[in-house]
C-alpha cells in the first residue's frame, strides 16, 4: 500500500502560468515533507521542504502548502519556466526516526514555451 | 571532487552474476541510503546506514547486500542478479543534522 501518492503522472503548463503538483499521504506519523526535482540522467535534487508545524513554506518561485487534516501537500511554481520541466517527487519522513524517506511515484511536468 | 559519486554509471550483467555498485561521498555524512527507481514505483529504499558498521533494511532489501566499513563508502551488492533487479539505482547521503538527502547521479543496471 503506497503511503505517499502522486496521482497525476504528468502535467503540462504554459510558460508564465502556475504549475500545481499534488501529493497525498496516509501515514499520520509523517511530520516532514520534501519535494525533489529530477532531470533525465541525473539524481534527484532537493527543492523545498516543510515541517508539519507549518502550513506554508516559500522559496522564490516555489511554494509548498501542507494541509494536515486532509493529509495533502502541493507544490506551486509561479511563474513556470521551461527549465522547470522535470519529474517532481514528493517525499515524506518522520523526523524522530532514521531520516528515511517514502517517495511518491513522481509527476512529470512539461512547461511549454 | 566534492560530493557524492556513483560508479559505474551503466552496467550490463547476466542473471546469476554478482555485481557491486559503488557509492562514495566526501562530506563525511553519517547517513547513507540506496534506492531503486522503477516506472510506477518512484524511488524505493533498499538499505540505509546511520554510521559506519550500522546498516538496516528498507522497503525492498531482498536480493541485496550492503556494507559500510568506512563512513564515506556504501557499496551495494547483488549477490545473484535477477532480471527483476534491472533498474536505476541511486545512492544518497544526509548529515543527519538536517533532514535533506543529497543524491548521486545514479547507476543504470541491466540484467539480461
Amino acid at each position: 500500500d503506497q503511503q505517499v501518492k502522486q496521482n497525476s503522472p504528468s502535467l503540462s503548463v504554459q510558460e508564465g502560468r502556475i504549475s500545481i503538483l499534488n501529493c497525498d499521504y496516509t501515514n499520520s506519523m509523517f511530520d516532514y515533507f520534501l519535494w525533489y526535482k529530477k532531470y533525465p540522467a541525473e539524481g534527484p535534487t532537493f527543492l523545498i521542504s516543510i515541517s508539519s508545524i507549518k502550513d506554508k513554506n516559500e522559496d522564490g518561485r516555489f511554494t509548498v502548502f501542507l494541509n494536515k487534516s486532509a493529509k495533502h501537500l502541493s507544490l506551486h511554481i509561479v511563474p513556470s519556466q521551461p527549465g522547470d520541466s522535470a519529474v517532481y517527487f514528493c517525499a515524506a519522513s518522520e523526523t524522530s526516526g532514521t531520516y528515511k524517506y517514502i517517495f511518491g511515484t513522481g509527476t512529470r511536468l512539461k512547461v511549454l514555451a | 571532487d566534492a560530493g557524492i559519486t556513483q560508479s559505474p554509471r551503466y552496467k550490463i550483467t547476466e542473471t546469476g552474476r554478482q555485481v557491486t555498485l559503488m557509492c562514495h561521498q566526501t562530506w563525511s555524512h553519517s547517513y547513507m541510503f540506496w534506492y531503486r527507481q522503477d516506472l510506477g514505483h518512484g524511488l524505493r529504499l533498499i538499505y540505509y546506514s546511520a554510521a559506519a558498521d550500522i546498516t538496516d533494511k528498507g522497503e525492498v532489501p531482498d536480493g541485496y547486500v550492503v556494507s559500510r566499513s568506512k563512513t564515506e563508502n556504501f557499496p551495494l551488492t547483488l549477490e545473484s542478479a535477477t532480471r527483476s533487479q534491472t533498474s536505476v539505482y541511486f545512492c544518497a547521503s544526509s548529515a543527519g543534522t538536517e533532514n535533506i538527502q543529497y543524491f548521486g547521479a545514479g547507476t543504470r543496471l541491466s540484467v539480461l
